[in-house]
C-alpha cells in the first residue's frame, strides 16, 4: 500500500492530452514539493519533473507538472507512442522523515 | 558527466545476507547524498534510506530500520547497503540514485543500473 495514491492505468490516443493524479496529505504533498520519474521497462527511473512543475532538460515541454492541495498532476499533451510506459510521483513525508513514492501508474498510447 | 555504477546480480538464502555497492563517478562524491530505492518484481518503487556522502549520517525508513546499513567509502567514491536477515520478499531490483537540490528542494537525477537481488532456498 503505497503512501501517495495513483491511478494503476491510465490511456489516451495520439495527439490527446493525458493527466495522471498522485494524491498524498499534508505530511507530504500538502507541504512539500512532488517529483515525477519515467520508468522504461527494465530500466532504471529517469527523471520527468522535479520541484513540481521543473523540467530538466531534455525533458519537451509538453510534459508538465502541478499541485493544488494535496494532490499533484502529470499532463503529457500531444501524447506520443513513447510516452506508453509506467509513471511514479514522489514527495517528502514529514511525518514518516522518508521519501515516499505512488504506486505507479501505466500509461497506454491506445 | 555523472555515472553511478552498481555491483553485479546476487542470489542469496533466506536468513543471509547482501552487500550492494555503487560507484560514483563525474562529479565531487562528496557534496551529494546518495538514496537507496528498490522495486519488487511488478511493484512499484521504495525508499529505504539516505547517506550523506559528506560525513556519514544516515536517515532509514522506518520498515528497514535495524535491517539496512548504509556506509561510504570516499576514497573511492563507493556507497554501499547492507541487508540482513534476507526473507523471500526482498527479492528486488535495488538502485542508489543521486541526490541534486533546487532552491532548497531535493530530487534524483541520477540513477545506478539496478542490482538484482534474489532471495530463494
Amino acid at each position: 500500500q503505497s503512501v501517495l495514491t495513483q491511478p494503476p492505468s491510465a490511456s489516451g490516443t495520439p495527439g490527446q492530452r493525458v493527466t495522471i493524479s498522485c494524491s498524498g496529505s499534508n505530511s507530504n504533498i500538502g507541504s512539500n514539493i512532488v517529483n515525477w520519474y519515467q520508468q522504461l521497462p527494465g530500466t532504471a527511473p529517469k527523471l520527468l519533473i522535479y520541484s513540481t512543475d521543473q523540467r530538466p532538460s531534455g525533458v519537451p515541454d509538453r510534459i508538465s507538472g502541478s499541485k493544488f492541495g494535496t494532490s499533484a498532476s502529470l499532463a503529457i499533451s500531444g501524447l506520443q507512442s513513447e510516452d506508453e510506459t509506467d509513471y511514479y510521483c514522489a514527495a517528502w513525508d514529514d511525518s514518516l522523515n522518508a521519501w515516499v513514492f505512488g504506486g505507479g501508474t501505466k500509461l497506454t498510447v491506445l | 558527466q555523472v555515472h553511478l555504477v552498481q555491483s553485479g546480480a546476487e542470489v542469496k538464502k533466506p536468513g543471509a545476507s547482501v552487500r550492494v555497492s555503487c560507484k560514483a563517478s563525474g562529479y565531487t562524491f562528496s557534496t551529494y547524498g546518495i538514496s537507496w530505492v528498490r522495486q519488487a518484481p511488478g511493484q512499484g518503487l521504495e525508499w529505504m534510506g539516505w547517506i550523506s556522502a559528506y560525513n556519514g549520517n544516515t536517515n532509514y525508513a522506518q520498515k528497514f530500520q535495524g535491517r539496512v546499513t548504509l556506509t561510504r567509502d570516499t576514497s573511492t567514491s563507493t556507497a554501499y547497503m547492507d541487508l540482513r536477515s534476507l526473507r523471500s520478499d526482498d527479492t528486488a531490483v535495488y538502485y542508489c540514485a543521486r541526490e541534486s537540490e533546487y532552491s532548497g528542494t531535493y530530487y534524483f537525477a541520477y540513477w545506478g543500473q539496478g542490482t538484482l537481488v534474489t532471495v530463494s532456498s
